[in-house]
């Protein structure tokens, strides 16, 4: 069973290149979430799914995109990277069966990106 | 703006001792307030969730209690060990699918 699966673990970007962070997960959950961790800021939410379909944005959507392939896959793109963006990002999902509330997040093992 | 405190942002304590440390989230829109052990180098993993005012959890040695009137919550470790060395953050959910997190509470336990 392996839960909720984030490539790539690291990667190194120069200035204005692109990347697309993949996360997919076998749990049968409705919510997926994409979240960046900075020192003393905690985790903020980027963007999130709440089903298969749909998609909002969070606290700190501004240069990133998402979309959600079908309800295992949800992907967070980087059209032009910048050094803001040097960041720790984890994907999560929660909420089989349409049950969020009582639900945890579940969360990958995290992509560590260097933006030079 | 939704705003999660927690508090201390970290502590040391000596292996043995009890500790507990505090989340204060918005007393309005309470859906839910989540625990989560994280580990260095790991991803967080869930603790507990607690969805009633009064809501008492507990697993092992760590327990938690929730109180939505007054937004805290207060996770309690009990003679703590080094493998308890973590940061321990809590999410408040408000009724959308947004969670914010806390900054968290950076415990090491002295062996």
């Amino acid at each position: 069973n392996a839960g909720v699966t984030q490539t790539p673990k690291f990667q190194v970007l120069k200035t204005g290149q692109s990347m697309t962070l993949q996360c997919a997960q076998d749990m049968n959950h409705n919510s997926m979430y994409w979240y960046r961790q900075d020192p003393g800021m905690g985790l903020r939410l980027i963007y999130y799914s709440a089903s298969e379909g749909t998609t909002d944005k969070g606290e700190v959507p501004n240069g990133y995109n998402v979309s959600r392939l079908n309800k295992r896959e949800f992907s967070l793109r980087l059209e032009s990277a910048a050094p803001s963006q040097t960041s720790v990002y984890f994907c999560a999902s929660s909420g089989q069966g349409g049950i969020v509330k009582n639900s945890p997040l579940h969360f990958g093992n995290g992509t560590r990106l260097t933006v030079t | 703006i939704l705003n999660v405190e927690q508090s201390p942002q970290s502590l040391h304590v000596q292996e043995g001792d009890s500790t507990n440390f505090t989340c204060s989230f918005p007393s309005s829109n309470f859906y839910a307030l989540h625990w989560y052990r994280w580990e260095t180098a790991k991803s967080p993993e869930a603790l507990f969730v607690m969805t009633l005012n009064g809501d008492e959890k507990k697993k092992g040695r760590i327990s938690a209690t929730l109180n939505t009137k007054e937004g805290y919550s207060y996770l309690y470790i009990k003679g703590s060990q080094p493998e308890d060395s973590a940061t321990y953050l809590c999410a408040f959910h408000g009724g959308t699918y947004k969670y914010i997190f806390g900054t968290g509470t950076r415990l090491k336990v002295l062996a």
